[in-house]
């Protein structure tokens, strides 16, 4: 069955400073990968998505995350980090079978930003 | 606006009383599921309906009844609300392409169950 991990609930960084967000897959077919952000109050929104086209996919508002397949990995990263990003970040990847229909969605990592 | 609407944005339930999540899309979409978000928990799929008149189980169906009559809505029942259905429930939609387009969520209704 497909299942994300996303290492670490809670990243705090200062402004300025690199954003490393984690996410390692399970997925027994090759898989779509997606990557959202949730505001305070506000629902998900897309930041970026991998399609199997190129694997250093970019994203809105300066994120990017590269495709690892030997690392089962998709890690988001940002290389200075706004005031403007804290939020709550989740990685997803696509179902298979009957869960084929669905985004598997991992914990969700909080991230905090500092001045 | 184009997007994913859900009312209310609040509820208030008693254990027992039933009610109805509405969630309506303008895009088209062929594809809508239902969500609920909880601490640590991340997001779990309820139900989801691949087009009108199709509708099927996700991970956490128990207690929650769908209907997709047309393509625009999806509603999400609950049937005798229990405290454990306290939670933030999201609606998202997506053409049947969906893993090359991604979901487009609503904003979210957040329900309290006393």
């Amino acid at each position: 069955a497909q299942s994300v991990t996303q290492l670490g609930s809670h990243v705090s960084v200062s402004e300025g400073a690199l954003v490393l967000l984690r996410c390692n897959y399970s997925s027994s077919v090759p898989p779509y990968l997606f990557w959202y952000v949730q505001y305070p109050n506000q629902g998900l929104q897309l930041l970026l998505k991998y399609t199997s086209a190129a694997t250093l996919v970019k994203g809105i508002n300066g994120f990017e995350a590269e495709f690892k397949k030997s690392e089962t990995s998709f890690h988001l990263t940002k290389p200075s980090a706004h005031m403007s990003d804290a939020a709550e970040y989740f990685c997803a990847v696509s179902g298979t079978g009957q869960a084929g229909t669905a985004l598997i969605f991992g914990k969700g990592t909080t991230l905090s930003v500092s001045s | 606006n184009a997007g994913v609407t859900q009312t209310p944005k609040f509820q208030v339930l008693k254990t027992g009383q039933s009610m109805t999540l509405q969630c309506a899309q303008d895009m088209n979409h062929e594809y809508m599921s239902w969500y609920r978000q909880d601490p640590g928990m991340g997001l779990r799929l309820i139900h989801y309906s691949v087009g009108a008149g199709i509708t099927d189980q996700g991970e956490v169906p128990n207690g929650y009844n769908v209907s997709r009559s047309t393509t625009e809505d999806f509603p999400l029942r609950l049937l005798s609300a229990a405290p454990s259905q306290t939670s933030v429930y999201f609606c998202a939609s997506s053409y049947a392409d969906k893993f090359n387009y991604g979901y487009t969520f609503g904003s979210g209704t957040r329900l309290t169950v006393v």
